[in-house]
């Protein structure tokens, strides 16, 4: 397994402005990705965070909006650019260490007034 | 993308009760994961399973993947209160890791 912190645990944020989410592992991964949970809702994947390379985006998520990073094997960033009310959710990192295994980050409570 | 149908959406039981919760797709999966999810943390994987037919046991609850990959079933024996939570399946689609999740069971188990 991988112990997974993320920085801030929640914010409220106002309409218009950028917050970036800190995803650090304890250990070198390679696969980590960036997932949003809408309230009540399940998981949807953002993106894939690639090390070294731009991230890989899924359909419906856009860099201009969701730029991210991943400086290191240990270390990826996810800002949520011009916020609006729809934005607010639950921002989860995981990380895949073993074959198939995935483990997700306490994620970041987001709330946009 | 591959579609997860997760049921029953809610469930609501007694301690000591037994239940089932199942995870279909008519799309075949490399791998099949379960998690649980308390209010305000991130999910906490409680078992991979890869291979068809595969049934895995973790204490009172039993983990099943289809023969043909394409649906999985979790079974709680005697439910206890601290059961209580979001189940959700998700699946894998070949090798590249990305996670299609299920919408979830979200189980209360009443003292």
């Amino acid at each position: 397994s991988a112990v997974i912190s993320q920085k801030p645990s929640r914010d409220i944020c106002q309409r218009g402005t950028s917050l970036t989410i800190q995803c650090q592992v304890d250990s070198q991964v390679t696969m980590m990705f960036w997932y949003r949970q809408q309230p009540g809702q399940s998981l949807t994947l953002i993106a894939t965070a690639n090390q070294g390379s731009e991230a890989t985006y899924e359909s419906g998520f856009v860099i201009d909006k969701f730029p991210i990073s991943r400086p290191n094997l240990t270390f990826s960033t996810l800002t949520v650019s011009n916020m609006s009310p729809e934005d607010s959710s639950i921002y989860l990192c995981s990380v895949v260490t073993g074959s198939y295994e995935q483990y997700f980050g306490p994620g970041t409570r987001l709330t946009v007034t | 993308t591959q579609l997860l149908e997760q049921s029953p959406q809610f469930l609501s039981i007694q301690e000591g009760e037994n239940l089932t919760v199942y995870c279909n797709s008519s799309s075949v999966f490399s791998s099949l994961q379960w998690y649980r999810q308390e209010p305000g943390e991130g999910p906490v994987l409680l078992v991979t399973v890869v291979t068809g037919g595969e049934v895995k046991k973790l204490k009172r609850l039993t983990f099943q993947f289809g023969d043909a990959r394409k649906d999985s079933s979790l079974h709680i024996t005697a439910a206890q209160t601290g059961d209580t939570g979001l189940y959700l399946c998700a699946g894998a689609e070949g090798s590249n890791y990305k996670l299609t999740f299920g919408k979830g069971t979200l189980l209360t188990v009443n003292p």
